[in-house]
């Protein structure tokens, strides 16, 4: 079974500073999906950035990009010029297989919450 | 993308009582998925609705504590069965999303449940 592993419960950054979250995770796959979201204290998960396993090229989404290294199985997220409202948790999750869809589950990390110093 | 309505957002129920939510999307979707988020934790999956057939549960999670409901492939229905102070949570109904353009997922906004 996969699992996704975030080994910071909580980060904190200075406003207008980077940060950089982790991620790893754990699958016999060589096709998959790998996805940041975000849960401010709304309670709604906002999809930050997605990451296809067969892409070569770190995805970037204006000030949020990744590191995808798939041999080390891990996936951190780098957010630039932090901003109040990135105050949020931030889950890492993993979706099995590129077909199938509407079919596949996503599997969730435990989260890293994330503070800003104003 | 699709919209996702959940309802309700919030309640306060008696230990004992059931409490059944609803998720309405605005576009056909094959599967619907519901999580458990517990206080303070990550997102765990409940099971797996697709419509027409019976839905598939996650193993710790059972049918007569969680039913569900597919009538179409537009809503879905999870009920919490004789509810305890455990069961107190955020429950999330989520769908892949052909909007989203490659796997991409969208979530209701939450139910969060108080058991007392």
């Amino acid at each position: 079974a996969q699992t996704v592993t975030q080994s910071q419960p909580e980060m904190s950054v200075q406003e207008a500073e980077t940060v950089t979250l982790s991620c790893t995770y754990d699958t016999s796959e060589s096709d998959y999906y790998l996805f940041w979201y975000k849960q401010p204290p709304s309670r709604q998960m906002i999809l930050v950035i997605r990451q296809e396993a067969y892409k070569q090229q770190n995805a970037t989404e204006n000030r949020f990009s990744v590191n995808f290294q798939k041999a080390a199985k891990s996936f951190s997220l780098k957010i630039s010029d932090s901003q109040l409202g990135d105050a949020a948790m931030y889950f890492c999750a993993y979706r099995r297989g590129h077909q199938n869809f509407g079919n596949e589950k996503l599997t969730f990390g435990t989260g890293t919450r994330l503070t800003i110093i104003p | 993308s699709a919209v996702i309505s959940q309802k309700p957002s919030r309640d306060i129920c008696q230990r004992g009582t059931s409490l059944t939510i609803q998720c309405q999307v605005d576009s056909q979707v094959t599967m619907m998925f519901w999580y458990r988020q517990q206080p303070g934790q990550s997102l765990t999956l409940i099971a797996t609705a697709n419509q027409g057939s019976e839905a598939t549960y996650e193993s710790g999670f059972v049918i007569d504590k969680f039913p569900i409901s597919r009538p179409n492939l537009t809503f879905s229905t999870l009920t919490v069965s004789n509810m305890s102070p455990e069961d107190s949570s955020i429950y999330l109904c989520s769908v892949e999303d052909p909007g989203r353009g490659n796997y991409g997922y969208t979530f209701g906004s939450g139910t969060r449940l108080t058991v007392v």
